[in-house]
């Protein structure tokens, strides 16, 4: 299986401030890695697929980076409702398909 | 729209099978995609289980692949989950989700898009 490993795992933030989040593959893996955001009871939403393509109606603040082993969520301008946990899942092995362990973003 | 809704027992008893149901509307699963069952236990993080074609192909987790069955059953527009033997661990929110693609560049990107609400099944005596 490839791993997938987050870091931080969690961290705190203030709104308005620019976060990065970190996703890092075990092995290659090109740019087939998602990014996911989840809130309290709630399912994921797909906020980035193939690394940087960001999906429908998701504010434009949220981007993405990276290939290969490396990728990176970037958050321009916290906004209060994008206090929640996000997920990084490479879709490289779709034989075998794996998620990140998680990032909580909390409010500072 | 899509939209996809889990259904099934909240509780199962220890070594006994859970089965779950992801019903499909706004898009006919014989129409293409895969569509896939993933968990959440609480408090943790998101494990894919497995994924079905409307054809009936199937793939799965490596460390569930001996427990697992999914199956679809296109006139309901609908697909399931099987679980056997299942213990404590087992106990998650349970989500079904569509898994779509996108074609750039020479490559094909898939991501799951469309996720249902989820359902806790818990597993107890």
């Amino acid at each position: 299986d490839i791993q997938m490993t987050q870091s931080p795992s969690s961290l705190s933030a203030s709104v308005g401030d620019r976060v990065t989040i970190t996703c890092r593959a075990s092995q290659s893996i090109s740019s087939y890695l998602n990014w996911y955001q989840q809130k309290p009871g709630k399912a994921p939403k797909l906020l980035i697929y193939a690394a940087s393509s960001l999906q429908s109606g998701v504010p434009s603040r949220f981007s993405g980076s990276g290939s290969g082993t490396d990728f990176t969520l970037t958050i321009s301008s916290l906004q209060p409702e994008d206090f929640a946990t996000y997920y990084c899942q490479q879709s490289y092995s779709t034989l075998s398909i794996t998620f990140g362990q998680g990032t909580r973003l909390e409010i500072k | 729209q899509v939209q996809l809704q889990e259904s099934g027992p909240g509780l199962v008893k220890p070594s006994e099978t859970l089965s779950l149901t992801c019903a499909v509307s706004g898009y006919s699963i014989s129409s293409g995609y895969y569509w896939g069952w993933i968990r959440q236990p609480p408090g943790k993080g998101l494990e894919w289980i497995g994924s079905i074609y409307h054809s009936g192909s199937t793939y799965y987790n490596p460390s569930l692949k001996s427990r697992v069955t999914i199956s679809v059953d296109t006139s309901k527009n609908q697909f399931s989950l099987k679980l056997s033997s299942v213990t404590a661990a087992d106990t998650a929110v349970y989500y079904c989700a569509r898994r779509s693609g996108r074609r750039i560049v020479g490559a094909t990107y898939h991501y799951f898009d469309y996720w249902g609400q989820g359902t806790l099944v818990t597993v107890s005596s």
